[in-house]
This record gives C-alpha cells, structure tokens and sequence, in this order.
C-alpha cells in the first residue's frame, strides 16, 4: 500500500505542552496533508506541504517533510483544550487523483 | 468559507434497500469525491470525478456503487443493494486543482440494518 504507519497510535498531553505526530509512507509524492476531525465530524484541512518543501508553518503548527525517510511530522506548539482530536496525514501520490490517508494518532489534551 | 455540505447527516436503511447520499461541493471546484471511514478506521477513498466522468475508482468502489452530477451542483453516491458491511461514515470531498488540499464534507453516517 501506499501508505505506511502514523505514530504514536494516541498521545496524551497536558495543556501548554507541544504535541509531536509522525507519518510514514512508501511511495513517491506530490505533497503530503494534514488533517483534524473532531470525533465523529468531518476531516478539516490543516496543512499541505509538497514534496520539494522540508518545513512548513501555519500558526501553531508546523509540518516537516523528508522524502529521502519517506516521513513527516506534525508539531502542535502551546496545545489547547481544543486541539483534542484525530489527526491524520494523507499522501498525493504524482499521477494518483486520490489522497491515501494514515491510520491516525488520536490526541488528547489535558486541561 | 465556502463548504462542502451533505445530506442528510445519518441514515439508516435496511440490508438490500438502495441509497443516495447527496453532496453540494464547492461550486468553483472542478474535482470531487467521495471516501469512507468504517467506525474506528482509517478513511478510505472510494472514487474520484471530473469533467463527469469518474478519474479513478478503488477496489470497494464495486458495482454495486454508482456516482452522479445530474444538474451541475449536486454530486451523490448511490449503493444499489447495501450490505451491513456498508456501515461507515461516507465523506464528499473536492478540490479547485489538482495537487492542493480537499474540502470535506461533515459527513453522512450510514447504518444498514
């Protein structure tokens, strides 16, 4: 498959601290996405990083990228109450008109 | 924001019986799609489409589903014959270009009984 593992599978953090997510996966890319959903709601878009970027901003987030490890990461700074949620990373493959998505690392944040 | 809007949010309907899920993607958007996300799972996709006709398909997307955009705004799935295993939360998703991010829908929670 495309896609290859997100690690940690759930991470639990006091509020205020900086929440790290991982990404791997096996093909070439065109970009790679972030994605939040709420529980049981729908997947909002956070960020996108392609595959000629290595670090990206958005706010409180910041997303790197290293195609050579065929890994990502995700860092929320400062997290908030409301941060709680699944994130997920999905793939763009080039030629592929599809986004293949991660398994997931659910965050929770402790007020 | 514009939005990606779906209906309806939950429907239950019985083993055998067909359904639609409706979408109304983004109206300057040219790609659109749908994906599935069976409870505790990861999100699926399902099919893409443009210019009306479908860009590609996964091995789910059997022929027991079809796709639409009958008048230009509305974009719908229908399972002919659903089967309990058909049970999952269908998202509609779409996007103005090729290669930037997806819009998704809040999603529709299909339960077949």
């Amino acid at each position: 498959s495309q896609q290859g593992e997100e690690d940690p599978q759930a991470l639990s953090i006091q509020e205020g601290e900086n929440a790290t997510m991982n990404c791997s996966y096996k093909t070439s890319i065109n970009n790679l996405q972030w994605y939040r959903q709420n529980s049981g709601r729908g997947l909002v878009h956070l960020i996108l990083i392609r595959s000629n970027e290595r670090e990206k901003h958005s706010g409180r987030l910041r997303v790197t990228l290293d195609t050579s490890k065929k890994s990502s990461s995700l860092l929320i700074t400062a997290s908030r109450a409301a941060d709680t949620a699944s994130y997920f990373c999905a793939t763009d493959a080039w030629g592929a008109q599809k986004l293949v998505f991660g398994q997931g690392t659910r965050l929770t944040i402790n007020p | 924001e514009p939005e990606v809007t779906q209906t309806p949010s939950h429907q239950v309907t019985q083993m055998g019986q067909e359904v639609i899920l409706r979408c109304v993607p983004i109206s300057n958007h040219l790609y659109f799609y749908w994906y599935r996300q069976i409870l505790g799972q990861k999100v699926e996709f399902l099919v893409s489409f443009y210019n009306n006709e479908i860009s590609e398909k996964s091995e789910i997307f059997d022929d027991q589903f079809s796709v639409e955009r009958p008048d230009g705004s509305n974009f719908t799935l229908k399972i002919r014959s659903t089967k309990l295993e058909d049970s999952a939360m269908y998202f509609c998703a779409s996007q103005n270009r090729v290669g930037y991010g997806y819009t998704f829908g809040s999603g529709t929670r299909l339960t077949v009984v």
